[in-house]
């Protein structure tokens, strides 16, 4: 069982169109994320969900729009893809109430803006 | 803002000889600090963390860390390098916002040579 599982793994996609990534954790964590590491492998947060609620939202074009309709799910919209977008983003999640601090990541979602 | 730094690019190691990965801090109060692992086309794996305690740490795989308060540093630690530790080595420290949010080092590419 996959703990952390985005789709889609990979995605090309033509400047200006809008695509969705989704990601789901079955660990029962109360926070998840989602990461951008770009081609220099820089990771960087971009947005953080605690028990749907948002807690963390960087400074980032507001064409990206995170959704979180429950805890276990997070998924990241993108309007208008521009090429600067091609990055691999990753969810991940962790459970804060209890200390667990140490996230758990996805695979990573490839995503190559033409 | 807490943060981290690897200072060094690339770590070139023989198998079979010790591994270590650099690791230097920075934090107001007391740092909780992470250990990841990238493998090629995967989603970062944990390896180790320091929260209190001992100030050597072990992990998966056979690494281990040590935390130094007056050197303000965490570096990763392996006795004897294999082939397959090749792979891009993240540190990390938690903000202490109270969001969990991860502070992520610009990685470090491991390479062990046969």
């Amino acid at each position: 069982d996959t703990a952390v599982s985005q789709t889609p793994k990979y995605l090309v996609t033509q400047m200006g169109n809008d695509k969705s990534i989704k990601c789901e954790q079955n660990l029962g964590h109360d926070t998840m994320y989602w990461y951008k590491q770009d081609s220099k492998k820089f990771l960087k947060i971009m947005f953080s969900y605690n028990n749907k609620e948002l807690i963390i939202n960087e400074t980032v074009p507001n064409r990206f729009s995170p959704k979180s309709p429950d805890k276990a799910h997070l998924n990241l919209h993108i309007n208008s893809l521009e090429l600067g977008d091609s990055a691999v983003y990753f969810c991940a999640s962790s459970q804060v109430s209890t200390g667990l601090y140490g996230y758990t990541f996805g695979s990573g979602t490839r995503l190559t803006v033409v | 803002a807490q943060s981290v730094a690897q200072p060094e690019d690339q770590v070139n190691v023989a198998e079979g000889n010790p591994l270590t990965v650099k690791c230097t801090y920075s934090v107001s109060g007391n740092p909780y600090l992470f250990w990841y692992v990238q493998y090629p086309n995967r989603g970062l794996q944990f390896l180790l963390k320091y929260i209190t305690g001992d100030n050597l740490v072990k992990g998966s795989y056979g690494f281990e860390a040590e935390f130094n308060k007056s050197q303000t540093s965490f570096h990763l630690k392996k006795p004897s390098a294999l082939v397959s530790d090749s792979a891009l080595y993240f540190c990390a420290v938690r903000d202490t916002g109270g969001n969990n949010r991860l502070a992520f080092g610009k990685g470090n590419q491991v390479v062990v040579i046969p």
